[in-house]
């Protein structure tokens, strides 16, 4: 059972180039979402998904953008790659919003140079 | 409005102390507080909730202390072992189902 799985662990941008970061779920969960995390920080929230073909932006989805053909996938887009993205991003879900627990995967960290 | 403030950044104790993690909120439409234990390179998973209506709640050596009329609500760990030390991010969430994250607390638990 393989919960939420992302791809690729770590990843080497150079500035101006793209990427997806892949995400995907095997508990027919509805609710999927994007965070960042850096140092002293925590986690932000970059985009969410309540269900299939719904997205929103949440805290800090400048340099973003997702879709959600189906309730398996999440990708994160970043277009124009900065420095300032340079984090660790996590995905995760839950059945029905926060009070159900969230599910992270384990992660990909990438770097902007 | 939608922070959540959380200290100390960091923390150590030796085995066996009780180590206590602090955040506190403005939003009072909060009203699930939940806490995500981080080992590294894994992703944050869920340790223990609490609703509001409640002033603590205990699961195993971890119990929350929850104070509605200050909005602060904090983490303790009871006979702290050393395969507690991880990060722990304190949340809160409103009905919308996000979660809004504290800055996190790195725990060191000492032999």
């Amino acid at each position: 059972n393989a919960g939420v799985t992302q791809t690729p662990k770590f990843r080497i941008l150079k500035i101006g180039q793209s990427m997806t970061l892949q995400c995907t779920q095997d508990m027919n969960h509805n609710y999927m979402y994007w965070y960042r995390q850096d140092p002293g920080m925590g986690l932000k929230l970059i985009y969410y998904s309540v269900g299939a073909g719904i997205t929103d932006k949440g805290e800090v989805p400048n340099g973003y953008n997702v879709s959600r053909s189906t309730t398996e996938d999440f990708p994160l887009r970043l277009e124009l790659a900065a420095p300032s993205q340079t984090s660790v991003y996590f995905c995760a879900n839950s059945r029905q919003g926060a009070l159900y627990g969230y599910t992270f995967g384990s992660g990909t960290r990438l770097t902007v140079v | 409005q939608q922070q959540v403030k959380q200290s100390p950044q960091s923390l150590i104790v030796q085995k066996g102390g009780i180590p206590i993690i602090n955040c506190a909120y403005e939003n009072t439409a909060f009203d699930y507080f939940p806490w995500y234990q981080q080992f590294p390179g894994k992703g944050p998973a869920l340790l223990i909730a609490i609703r509001p209506d409640v002033s603590e709640k205990k699961e195993g050596r971890f119990t929350i202390s929850f104070n509605k009329s200050a909005k602060q609500f904090s983490l303790h760990i009871m006979d702290s072992q050393p395969g507690d030390s991880a990060t722990y991010f304190c949340a809160a969430s409103a009905d919308t189902g996000k979660l809004i994250f504290g800055q996190g607390t790195t725990l060191q638990v000492k032999p």
